[in-house]
């Protein structure tokens, strides 16, 4: 099946941690994405990889870094330096043509205690 | 890209049609109309996009007005598995550019047996 798997579903770190989010995809999409979603809010939009060994900050990039090493993968670290890490976390793809839809993950619910 | 206003949250009963609406009374001749719903805990899921023309495809209908100042999403027959937050965005497209989505606060579609 082509998708997006995210890893785990749920991740608990205790403050001061750095923690790595996994985003795999196998629809050989160009751009990846990451989000944030706190409780009844909208996603907001972490950074963004239009291609292998490239990334732009997006609106709220403070706190956390990301790397593009392989088309398929896209990890982002939280690092401690993310004053609320606590949230919901969406890793996305698409294609770089086209409609330009983004097919989403199924999300990583971190707690940070 | 332009901003949009739905509705906090609407109702609809199982099997008859459910008509959210989207205002975007300031967009532009390039951007276009994308949906996307949310389910509880789960990543935003594609449903439909257009730029002037009414659109279908399996799981609804998009009707954009004339003026292309507001749409409406249609369920034909909703189920009660089509409980989801609903998102209008609004975004212009442009080859070799992969965007970011902009997700305001959506629509709360219940819909009731």
């Amino acid at each position: 099946d082509g998708g997006i798997t995210q890893s785990p579903k749920y991740l608990f770190r205790k403050e001061g941690q750095n923690v790595t989010l996994s985003c795999e995809q196998n629809l050989n999409h160009d751009a990846m994405y990451w989000y944030r979603q706190d409780p009844g809010q909208g996603l907001r939009l972490i950074y963004y990889s239009q291609i292998v060994n490239d990334f732009q900050k997006g609106d709220i990039a403070e706190g956390y870094s990301v790397s593009r090493e392989k088309k398929e993968s896209f990890p982002l670290t939280v690092t401690s330096a993310q004053k609320n890490p606590t949230a919901f976390y969406l890793c996305a793809s698409s294609t770089d043509s086209g409609s330009y839809e983004q097919y989403f993950g199924p999300g990583t619910r971190l707690t940070v205690t | 890209d332009a901003k949009t206003t739905q509705p906090p949250s609407m109702d609809c009963a199982e099997g008859r049609a459910a008509n959210l609406p989207c205002n975007h009374s300031t967009i532009s001749g390039n951007e276009y109309v994308y949906w996307y719903r949310q389910i509880h805990s789960q990543g935003p899921q594609y449903i439909i996009h257009g730029l002037k023309n009414n659109e279908t495809n399996e799981m609804a209908s998009l009707i954009i007005t004339e003026d292309r100042k507001s749409s409406t999403l249609i369920l034909p027959h909703a189920t009660l598995r089509d409980t989801a937050v609903y998102y209008c965005i609004v975004r212009a497209v442009s080859s070799g550019s992969a965007r970011q989505l902009t997700f305001g606060s959506g629509t709360q579609l219940t819909v009731l047996p």
